[in-house]
Parts: C-alpha cells; sequence; structure tokens
C-alpha cells in the first residue's frame, strides 16, 4: 500500500534559522506531490506542488522543495523562517493512474513552532 | 470568489446514532472528496465523487457514505455511530479529477460522538 513518512513530528526553530522538514513516500510509479500547511484556526492550504520538469518547485511564502525520485523523496525547506510560519506542515501524493482520482495519501504532519 | 463551505461547524452525537454532514465546494469546481483527520490516524481518505458518482473510496466501513448532487455540493452520511468516529471531516474541491488539480479544503466539520 502507498504510504508517506514525515521524519519530524516536532520542530522547534528560532526565527531566521532554516527549516527542512522530511518526506519519503513508497509508490513505484508516477506521483504528484505536495506539501500542505495549516497555520492554527485555519484551512488546510496548498503551500507548493511538483508534477514534472524541475525538481526544485518554489512556494508560497519563500518555501521550496526538492524531489528526488531516486530517494523517493520530496522535503520542504526555507532558508530563513519567521515567527508567522508556525503551523502544521503535511505532505501528501497523489499516485497518478493517469489523472483518474484526486485522493493524497498524506503524512502524519509535522508541528513547526518558531520561537521570536 | 467563496471558499469551500461545510456545515454544521461541530456536531455532538451518542453511539448509535447517524450524521450527515454537508459541503460546498467552490463555484465551478466539480470534484468533491472527503477526508477524515483524527490525532491518531492524521488524514485519511474517504471518497471522491465527480459528476455525481463515487469515482474512489478509501478503507472505510460501509457505516461511511456519501453522495453528490447535480450542483455538485456534496453530503456524507455516517451510520451506527462509534466513538471512534469522532473526528474533524474534511472536504476538498477542484475543478477535475486531473491529480495535479490543487484541491481546496474547507474548515471541516467537528465531530464528537459521546
Amino acid at each position: 500500500a502507498q504510504s508517506v513518512s514525515q521524519h519530524n513530528h516536532h520542530v522547534i526553530l528560532s526565527e531566521a534559522a532554516s527549516l527542512e522538514l522530511g518526506c519519503n513516500y513508497s509508490y513505484g510509479g508516477t506521483v504528484n506531490l505536495f506539501w500542505y500547511v495549516q497555520y492554527p484556526g485555519q484551512h488546510l492550504q496548498l503551500l507548493l506542488k511538483y508534477f514534472s520538469g524541475d525538481p526544485l518547485v518554489k512556494g508560497i511564502k519563500g518555501f521550496e522543495a526538492e524531489f528526488i525520485k531516486s530517494k523517493f523523496s520530496f522535503n520542504l525547506r526555507k532558508p530563513s523562517v519567521q515567527w508567522s510560519d508556525t503551523a502544521e506542515y503535511f505532505c501528501a501524493v497523489n499516485a497518478d493512474y493517469g489523472g483518474a482520482t484526486n485522493k493524497l495519501i498524506f503524512g502524519t504532519g509535522t508541528l513547526l513552532a518558531v520561537q521570536p | 470568489k467563496a471558499g469551500v463551505t461545510q456545515t454544521p461547524r461541530y456536531l455532538i452525537k451518542t453511539r448509535g446514532q447517524q450524521v450527515t454532514l454537508s459541503c460546498s465546494p467552490i463555484s465551478g469546481h466539480r470534484s468533491v472528496s472527503w477526508y477524515q483527520q483524527t490525532p491518531g490516524q492524521g488524514l485519511q481518505f474517504l471518497f471522491e465523487y465527480f459528476s455525481e458518482t463515487q469515482r474512489n473510496k478509501g478503507n472505510f466501513p460501509g457505516r461511511f457514505s456519501g453522495r453528490q448532487f447535480s450542483n455538485s455540493r456534496s453530503e456524507m452520511n455516517v451510520s451506527t455511530l462509534e466513538l471512534g468516529d469522532s473526528a474533524l471531516y474534511l472536504c476538498a474541491s477542484s475543478l477535475g479529477l486531473a491529480g495535479k488539480n490543487e484541491q481546496f479544503f474547507g474548515p471541516g466539520t467537528r465531530l464528537t460522538v459521546l
């Protein structure tokens, strides 16, 4: 069965520190990859996505992610975090069966707390 | 443009009862998916609908069902509620069924089963 692993469950950083959140998935076929963020009291919203092409993708608010096919990984990065980045971050995978489904398999999430 | 709306936002039920949750997608979106979010299991896919047809279903018992109407609004129903059904139920809408489509999530319905 497909699965998504997020290695860090809780991360605490100081402002201006660099961030890297790990995400690995298990599926041998073509995938569409996503990072979603849930700010306190808000809806899940899309940070960035990867379908094909340049494996380094940029999203909103200065976030970026790198797809490494050989490692089945899609790690999220930000060079310098801000207090407003405090949120829960979810990695999600859609197995691309020729575009027949929007089904997402989510990782367990990483709670990021940024200290001012 | 209005976002995805879900009603009610909060529900308290007792074991054995049934519940119906509603989701109104973004105007023009024809695909609706449902997810269950719990502290223990995280976000799990329940089912998705497109053009009033269930296109995919997650690994949940038959007590969980849903439907989609001609205006793309969707409802999900849980019968014979169990304590373990307490969760945040999220609805997401997108334009179509291509996996590359961005899905927009609603605020969720918080269901508590006593």
